[in-house]
C-alpha cells in the first residue's frame, strides 16, 4: 500500500534552517512527490517536485531558500534563511495508478 | 493569469445534492489531467477524485466518494466539476481543485478552495 509518513510538527529558529521529512511506504523508494506549503487559513501552494535521485523542479516564484534532496525512501525538503512566513502546514504527495495519497502534513513552527 | 477558483459551495442537507465547479484560467485547459481534494476542518488533504486531459477520458475516485460523487469536465467552459449526490457529514470539508503538471502527476496549480457543509 503506497503511503507517505510525515512527522506532526517540527520548530525552528528565526534565520535557522529546517529539514522536514517524508517518507515512502516499502517498496515504494523510487517513486517520485511533491512539496506543497499551506500557510494558515489558505489553500496549498506547489513548491517542487522531487525525484529519487534527488533532482527536483520548483514551482513558478519559489525562493532558492527551498530546496529539495532524497535519500533511499526518505524525501526531504529543507528551508534556509527561515522567516515567519514561512511558519505553515507542509504536505508531501505522490501518486500511482488511479490514486494520489498524501502524507499527513508537518505543522512547521517558526520560533 | 493563471488560476482556479471554485465555487458552489455550501450548505447542504445528508442525503441532498450539490454541484461544485472549478474556473480555470491563463492555460489551456483542455491538455491538463485535474483533480478534487478536500480538507475536514482541521486536517489534512484527501484526494477526492481525477479526470483526465486530451482525449483518454480517464477517471477515477477515491473509495471514500466512490459511487456518491461525480467528476466532470467542459473544455469550451473551460471548467472542472463535482456533482455530490447523498452527502455525508464526514465529506464537510473545504474542496479544493487541482491541476496536474503536464507530464506529471504533481499538483502544480491550485484553487483557493470551496466550503462544503453537510448538516441537517
Amino acid at each position: 500500500q503506497l503511503v507517505l509518513t510525515q512527522s506532526p510538527s517540527a520548530s525552528a529558529s528565526l534565520g535557522a534552517s529546517v529539514k522536514l521529512t517524508c517518507t515512502l511506504s516499502s517498496g515504494h523508494s523510487s517513486y517520485a512527490i511533491a512539496w506543497h506549503q499551506q500557510q494558515p487559513e489558505k489553500g496549498p501552494r506547489y513548491l517542487m517536485k522531487l525525484n529519487s535521485d534527488g533532482s527536483h523542479r520548483k514551482g513558478d516564484g519559489i525562493p532558492d531558500r527551498f530546496s529539495g534532496s532524497s535519500s533511499g525512501a526518505e524525501r526531504y525538503l529543507t528551508i534556509s534563511s527561515l522567516q515567519s512566513e514561512d511558519e505553515a502546514d507542509y504536505y508531501c504527495q505522490t501518486w500511482g495508478t488511479g490514486i494520489q495519497v498524501f502524507g499527513g502534513g508537518t505543522k512547521l513552527t517558526v520560533l | 493569469e493563471v488560476q482556479l477558483v471554485e465555487s458552489g459551495g455550501g450548505l447542504v442537507q445528508p442525503g441532498g445534492s450539490l454541484r461544485l465547479s472549478c474556473a480555470a484560467s491563463g492555460f489551456t485547459f483542455s491538455r491538463y489531467s485535474m483533480n478534487w481534494v478536500r480538507q475536514a476542518p482541521g486536517k489534512g488533504l484527501e484526494w477526492v477524485s481525477y479526470i483526465s486531459g486530451g482525449s483518454s477520458g480517464s477517471i477515477y475516485y477515491a473509495d471514500s466518494v466512490k459511487g456518491r460523487f461525480t467528476i466532470s469536465r467542459d473544455n469550451a467552459r473551460n471548467s472542472l466539476y463535482l456533482q455530490m449526490n447523498s452527502p455525508r457529514a464526514e465529506d464537510t470539508a473545504v474542496y479544493y481543485c487541482a491541476r496536474e503538471g503536464v507530464g506529471g502527476r504533481d499538483f502544480d496549480l491550485w484553487g483557493r478552495g470551496t466550503l462544503v457543509t453537510v448538516s441537517s
